[in-house]
């Protein structure tokens, strides 16, 4: 079966601290791909990055890195010098061999300026 | 592009009514997901098709929701009759899948609905 875990429900920081949203996922396939999203107040959702299970290369986009690591099975999401637009409700997904698309419930960051 | 494009925004009915919801996928797009989200479960994945056909439907609540895709560009949800606990955010994605590769889903802005 497949899961996605994220266990913080709703974070606080106060404007320019870093945070790290975790994710923690379960699948039996070898190949798969996971994902964040991004869902601001607006309602929308937003795509943030993908990566695929063989490649474990961190990567870094402005202010966003994501940290994936196979033996732990977590693809872990690091704002740095968070801002007041970064509030919003961050989700993680893993999309598997089966090709459904699962989305873990999401983690609430609010950041107070 | 003009990005998945879902009809309509907004949709308030009374319980009993048949509700019908529209999506447009992102052209050149094969896979096509129906998303519910609500506060207490957050987002469920209804159904998903890939290249039209029906891949798994096993998140549709029951058999008051159906669901097609008669061609690439079209896809519909339809609860028949609607009862006030389907009330919630309904979201459309697309995504492309060929042997080997999956890209990412790109998400319509979603159709609130309420059933009253």
């Amino acid at each position: 079966a497949q899961k996605v875990t994220q266990a913080q429900t709703e974070i606080s920081v106060v404007e320019k601290e870093d945070v790290t949203l975790d994710c923690v996922y379960e699948t039996r396939d070898t190949t798969y791909y996971l994902f964040w999203y991004k869902q601001p107040p607006s309602g929308e959702l937003v795509f943030l990055i993908r990566r695929n299970s063989f490649d474990e290369q961190n990567e870094i986009s402005g202010r966003y890195s994501w940290n994936f690591q196979k033996s732990t099975s977590s693809f872990n999401f690091t704002i740095t010098a968070s801002q007041v637009v970064d509030s919003a409700v961050y989700f993680c997904a893993l999309r598997t061999g089966a090709n459904n698309l699962f989305f873990g419930t999401g983690t609430r960051l609010t950041v107070i300026p | 592009d003009a990005g998945v494009i879902q009809s309509p925004r907004h949709e308030v009915t009374e319980m009993g009514q048949e509700v019908t919801l529209r999506c447009k996928p992102i052209s050149g797009h094969n896979s096509l997901f129906w998303y519910r989200q609500t506060m207490m479960r957050g987002l469920e994945l209804l159904i998903y098709f890939n290249n039209n056909v029906p891949i798994d439907d096993s998140g549709m609540p029951e058999d008051r929701f159906s669901a097609k895709m008669p061609n690439a560009s079209f896809s519909t949800l339809k609860i028949q009759p609607s009862e006030p606990r389907d009330s919630a955010v309904y979201f459309c994605a697309s995504s492309f899948r060929r042997l080997g590769e999956n890209t990412e889903a790109f998400f319509g802005q979603g159709t609130r609905l309420t059933v009253v």
